[in-house]
């Protein structure tokens, strides 16, 4: 059973940078995950995927201030030169043959 | 650029039925696996169920496993989720996705979404 765990809250003041974290249950460390950022009131948007090598491919129209990285369990989400619209939930995801397509328990960022 | 636009959510009681709709555009929708994700009130998102490019494979979250159904009409670029059987804990906005194409699996992340739309279960 893989499980994306998410620390519930992260705040960083504007202009600042914030790296969220994503982590997969121990065995995983070869899986790729994705980054969703859901404002509030909207539906969620997808940003980017990360592989376990920390190579990313971002979707389209995401500014370069958000960048993917990895180490080991852990898939990283930081973001740049923080503007009040970045403050969001943002979600993980993962996928795969058995685990089907899971989520994480998302982060609320506060942008202080 | 891709659209995808729910409708169908409403209020409906306990043991009722309701069937959502996703009109698609801005790619080619035949060619893509399409999925269903709920978001309960301030809670996280669930995925409910996907279904393949031409309609031939499904599969299900085991909490709506016979009760749901997923489908779509290529010929309209329409997702569709029938709902049967509901409960108080299927009260949820329900977001339909696509899936970012793979040419070998159909396991791969949700690259766009919709704005969604609130089903209630209550009497």
């Amino acid at each position: 059973q893989l499980v994306l765990t998410q620390s519930p809250s992260a705040s960083a003041s504007l202009g600042a940078s914030v790296k969220l974290t994503c982590t997969l249950s121990s065995g995983h460390s070869s899986s790729a995950i994705a980054w969703h950022q859901q404002q509030p009131e909207k539906g969620p948007r997808y940003l980017m995927k990360v592989n376990s090598d920390g190579s990313h491919n971002k979707g389209d129209g995401i500014p370069d201030r958000f960048s993917g990285s990895s180490s080991g369990t852990e898939r990283y989400l930081t973001i740049s030169s923080l503007q009040s619209e970045d403050e969001a939930d943002y979600h993980c995801q993962t996928w795969g043959p058995g685990i089907r397509w899971v989520f994480g328990g998302g982060t609320r960022l506060t942008v202080l | 650029e891709v659209q995808l636009l729910e409708s169908g959510g409403d209020l409906v009681q306990p043991g009722g039925s309701l069937r959502l709709s996703c009109a698609a555009s801005g790619f080619t929708f035949n060619n893509y696996v399409m999925t269903w994700v709920r978001q309960a009130p301030g809670k996280g998102l669930e995925y409910v169920s996907t279904i393949s490019a031409f309609g031939g494979s499904t599969h299900y979250a085991d909490s709506v496993r016979g009760r749901f159904t997923i489908s779509r009409d290529n010929s309209k670029n329409t997702l569709y989720l029938q709902m049967n059987s509901l409960r108080a804990e299927d009260s949820a906005i329900y977001y339909c996705s696509k899936v970012e194409w793979d040419s070998s699996t159909w396991y791969a992340p949700f690259d766009y979404w919709g704005q969604g739309t609130l089903v209630t279960v209550s009497s």
